[in-house]
């Protein structure tokens, strides 16, 4: 059964760094695109960006290029999305989703919710 | 600012067929299709059908994709009180080589 499972909810404050974690089990996670979704609070799905682990191959939407950093651990099978200096502005449920052999989204995470708050 | 075009609300009566549209351009759907996912209140996204009008193991054959140029549509007969969700397309848009989403449709059954 293919699984993602991502870390725990989040509180930060202003200008600290984070990195969330997305765990893949029950397939091949180096030969799968894996990647990452935005949803503020009640709005809609936003894409950010996906990696390849097999080579780290990675894309970024042109939204958040040069504002977050997707990384992988294929030893671990593990996705992660990083901030350097997190802004109010990225409170939101973040979630992981494989890409199939069509489309993007073919199994999602739980979601990590990141709150930034002085 | 989502990238396919989908309207903000439907409502519909119970068992009746609710049809959801998605709307984008030659990039994206007119040339790769939409997928379309479904997410009720506090839960992730679920995958419904691929942008190939497949539906994953366990997905209600109440539910059926299709596309007609630019546009992308979602088609949901007998209609159900749990089919009321937020409803979402998917495409990839080889201008941007990007995903794009359309911004979501709430389904309201009645």
């Amino acid at each position: 059964e293919v699984q993602l499972v991502q870390s725990g909810a989040e509180v930060k404050k202003p200008g600290e760094s984070l990195k969330i974690s997305c765990k893949g089990s029950g397939y091949s996670f180096t030969t799968y695109w894996i990647g990452w979704v935005r949803q503020m609070p009640g709005e809609g799905l936003e894409w950010m960006g996906i990696i390849y682990p097999g080579d780290s191959d990675t894309k970024y939407s042109p939204s958040f290029q040069g504002q977050v950093t997707i990384s992988a651990d294929k030893s671990i099978s593990t996705a992660y999305l990083q901030w350097s200096s997190l802004k109010a502005s990225d409170t939101a449920m973040y979630y992981c989703a494989r890409q199939g052999p069509d489309d993007y989204g073919d199994y999602w995470g739980q979601g990590t919710l990141v709150t930034v708050s002085s | 600012q989502a990238g396919l075009t989908q309207p903000p609300s439907v409502s519909k009566g119970l068992r009746q067929t609710a049809t959801l549209t998605c709307t984008g351009n030659s990039n994206n759907v007119g040339s790769q299709g939409a997928a379309w996912l479904q997410q009720h209140q506090g839960h992730p996204p679920k995958f419904l059908s691929s942008r190939n009008n497949n539906r994953p193991s366990g997905i209600s054959e109440r539910f059926s994709a299709s596309r007609s140029g630019n546009t992308a549509s979602l088609t949901i007969t007998g209609l159900q009180p749990e089919d009321e969700a937020d409803y979402y397309c998917s495409a990839w848009d080889s201008s941007l080589s990007a995903w794009v989403f359309g911004g979501g449709t709430k389904l309201t059954v009645l």
